[in-house]
């Protein structure tokens, strides 16, 4: 069965440093992989999906993820953090019969100015 | 184009009573599908509904049921309310053939 550990249920970074969010999958087929982000008292923005066209993959307010098979990794970066980007993030797996998102634990981004 | 839509925003309710949340998909999207988001469970699949079928469903019990209309809008209700069941209730629409679900600002939910 599909499945995504989030590493780290908390990550306070500096404005201006680098934002590493990580992903693990399990998956027995390739996957369809996500990043979503929260604001407080908000749905869930689509950050960027891989859906195996290519592995480095960019999304929207400057962020991007690496697909990383041999780490079963998705990983999530930007490279100057900024004040805005201090919400929750989730990584996601489209599952295995059902076809429905399976969400990990989220990562709460804090952003220290 | 507008998003989805869900409606009402905010909800109380009392123990035992019955509640029915609101969604509109975006136009064109005929998949609607329903997540429950708690801070102990995390978000977790209710069930998806395409063409009015319910296609798929998760590991809820039978006291939350949903329905589709003709025009892709969806239904959730929830009977015999229970305090664990306060919670932000998501629903995310999908375009079939298309990978990705377009999600609206969720209902929330406060059982007392």
């Amino acid at each position: 069965a599909q499945s995504v550990t989030q590493l780290g249920s908390h990550v306070s970074v500096s404005e201006g440093a680098l934002v590493l969010l990580r992903c693990n999958y399990s998956s027995s087929v390739p996957p369809y992989l996500f990043w979503y982000v929260q604001y407080p008292n908000q749905g869930l923005q689509l950050l960027l999906k891989y859906t195996s066209a290519a592995t480095l993959v960019k999304g929207i307010n400057g962020f991007e993820a690496e697909f990383k098979k041999s780490e079963t990794s998705f990983h999530l970066t930007k490279p100057s953090a900024h004040m805005s980007d201090a919400a929750e993030y989730f990584c996601a797996v489209i599952g295995g019969s059902q076809g429905n998102l399976i969400f990990g634990k989220g990562t709460k981004l804090s952003v220290k100015p | 184009k507008a998003g989805v839509t869900q409606t009402p925003r905010y909800l109380i309710k009392t123990r035992g009573q019955q509640v029915t949340l609101s969604c509109s998909p975006i136009s064109g999207h005929r998949s609607v599908s329903w997540y429950q988001q708690t801070p102990g469970q995390g978000l977790q699949f209710l069930f998806e509904y395409f063409s009015e079928t319910q296609r798929n469903k998760g590991n809820f019990p039978g006291r939350f049921s949903g329905r589709q209309f003709s025009n892709s809008r969806s239904e959730m209700n929830v009977s015999t309310l229970e305090l664990g069941d306060s919670a932000l209730y998501l629903c995310a629409s999908s375009l079939e053939g298309a990978v990705g679900y377009t999600f609206g600002s969720g209902t929330r939910l406060t059982v007392v």
